[in-house]
């Protein structure tokens, strides 16, 4: 039932730069509301990585990028490291729904 | 710091009603303009969000799950809870509950800043 459109998983080689796209629409991205990421390591619950679109909790280390144009948004991992690997999800507000979040991206390090 | 803590049954018949509570300690429920949210996940699947209450009572639900869903507010104990009818195996599982904060506004929408460690709920014959 999501309605916010990721890959399902990227991979990179530690060190390496990763991006990952959320994809919505005119009723959700689109339409203003502010884009959110989420981090759920393996057995855990998921943890806030950025808030309104580009704003790091305190504690997330500036590896952690995020960005938003249009009907979509993206998230960046520089400097890849091994406990990144894990699901990565965009959340936000849709018009219909109120609380969206996206398919989810698996990050593997290689 | 403020944390959640799920409790509820683990094992559920198809057409039951689940019950599940969220206990929140380390700070009033009342205290900042937040949400208290409901969230599952599908064994090896996406997140969903289920639904979200102010401490007033304003509640906001999924259209998917709407006609099953209540969600209820105990201000005497700082905790809020879910209840969820006609159980069927495509309700299994893991609850989160979260709390939903916003930056600047709240209608530019909330995002979830705090989350319990979730509980397993399986819908079984």
């Amino acid at each position: 039932q999501s309605v916010l459109t990721q890959p399902p998983s990227v991979s990179g080689a530690p060190g390496q730069r990763v991006t990952i796209s959320c994809t919505g629409s005119r009723s959700n991205i689109g339409a203003g509301y502010d884009v959110h990421w989420y981090q759920q390591l393996p057995g855990t619950s998921p943890k806030l990585l950025i808030y309104a679109n580009n704003n790091r909790p305190s504690g997330v280390p500036d590896r952690f990028s995020a960005s938003k144009s249009g009907t979509s948004a993206s998230l960046a991992i520089t400097g890849l490291q091994a406990e990144d690997e894990g699901d990565y999800y965009c959340q936000s507000h849709d018009n219909y729904v109120r609380g969206v979040f996206g398919t989810g991206t698996r990050v593997s390090v290689l | 710091q403020v944390r959640l803590q799920e409790s509820g049954p683990g094992l559920m018949e198809p057409s039951q009603t689940l019950s599940l509570t969220c206990s929140v300690s380390g700070g009033a429920m009342n205290s900042g303009n937040y949400y208290w949210s409901w969230i599952r996940q599908h064994p090896e699947k996406g997140l969903e969000w289920i639904a979200f209450t102010s401490y007033s009572g304003d509640t906001y639900y999924n259209p998917s799950l709407k006609s099953r869903v209540t969600l209820s507010v105990d201000k005497s104990d700082n905790h809020f809870s879910l209840k969820l009818t006609s159980l069927t195996a495509a309700d299994t599982s893991v609850y989160f509950c979260a709390r939903a904060a916003y930056h600047d506004t709240p209608v530019k929408g909330r995002f979830f800043d705090l989350w319990g460690r979730g509980t397993l709920v399986t819908v079984s014959s």
